[in-house]
């Protein structure tokens, strides 16, 4: 299973763009690399998984460069409500079990 | 609509007591998992069961039991063995095929303090 390592917060402003990066130096061919986000007392949420290149949703993009050993989450205009916890989680998603690190907690101020 | 529900959301434990949190999906999803979560932490894993009448000890399964009886229900019972129960708790269902990409689904999350 891959480890991941990604800052522990961050802080924003609304409006602005928020990039939050991952690295995942031993990837395997196999894995793919999801992020979720979790709000205080919820269970996490699916909001971006890509395997290569970039990839890109209505909420958020992902890029992921050639030698796949990290990718950084990109979200466009922030506003109050994307204050959450990020996860990066990479792995063969047929077949491993899923570990959440701490995250990075994102603060977005007004 | 399809999901995972939780439930209680908060739930109160006696010191020796025994307290089952209940878990059930409608998603037809084949995988289903339970986390711990402490104030500030990530996410820990408990037990997971990938077929009904199948489960396997995840990193924390000590003071903690499940069953899988029925492909949509993964009951966790919390009991007087578990030193420090106080958290909060989360259940999970997964595809578990090569047919899904979307990774997981999460439930709403069931709080519990020991009084």
């Amino acid at each position: 299973l891959a480890k991941t390592t990604q800052p522990i917060s961050m802080d924003s402003y609304e409006g602005q763009e928020v990039n939050i990066t991952c690295s995942h130096n031993n990837i395997a061919t196999n894995d793919y690399i999801t992020w979720y986000q979790q709000f205080p007392s919820q269970g996490p949420r699916f909001i971006i998984q890509g395997y290569k290149t970039k990839v890109t949703n209505e909420v958020a993009s992902l890029f992921i460069p050639a030698d796949r050993k990290s990718s950084t989450l990109s979200l466009p205009r922030v506003s109050l409500s994307d204050t959450a916890v990020y996860y990066c989680l990479v792995g063969d998603i047929r077949s491993y079990i899923p570990t959440f690190g701490r995250g990075t907690s994102l603060i977005v101020h007004p | 609509d399809g999901g995972i529900t939780q439930s209680p959301k908060y739930l109160f434990r006696k010191e020796g007591q025994n307290v089952t949190l209940s878990c059930e999906q409608n998603l037809n999803h084949d995988a289903m998992y339970w986390y711990r979560q402490d104030p500030g932490q990530g996410l820990r894993l408990i037990y997971y069961s990938q077929i009904v009448n199948d489960f396997q000890k995840g990193d924390i399964a000590e003071g903690y039991s499940v069953s899988r009886e029925k492909k949509e229900s993964f009951p966790l019972t919390v009991t007087s063995a578990q030193k420090n129960p106080t958290a909060f708790y989360l259940c999970a269902s997964s595809i578990g095929t090569a047919e899904s990409n979307y990774g997981y689904t999460f439930g709403s999350g069931t709080r519990l303090t020991v009084v």
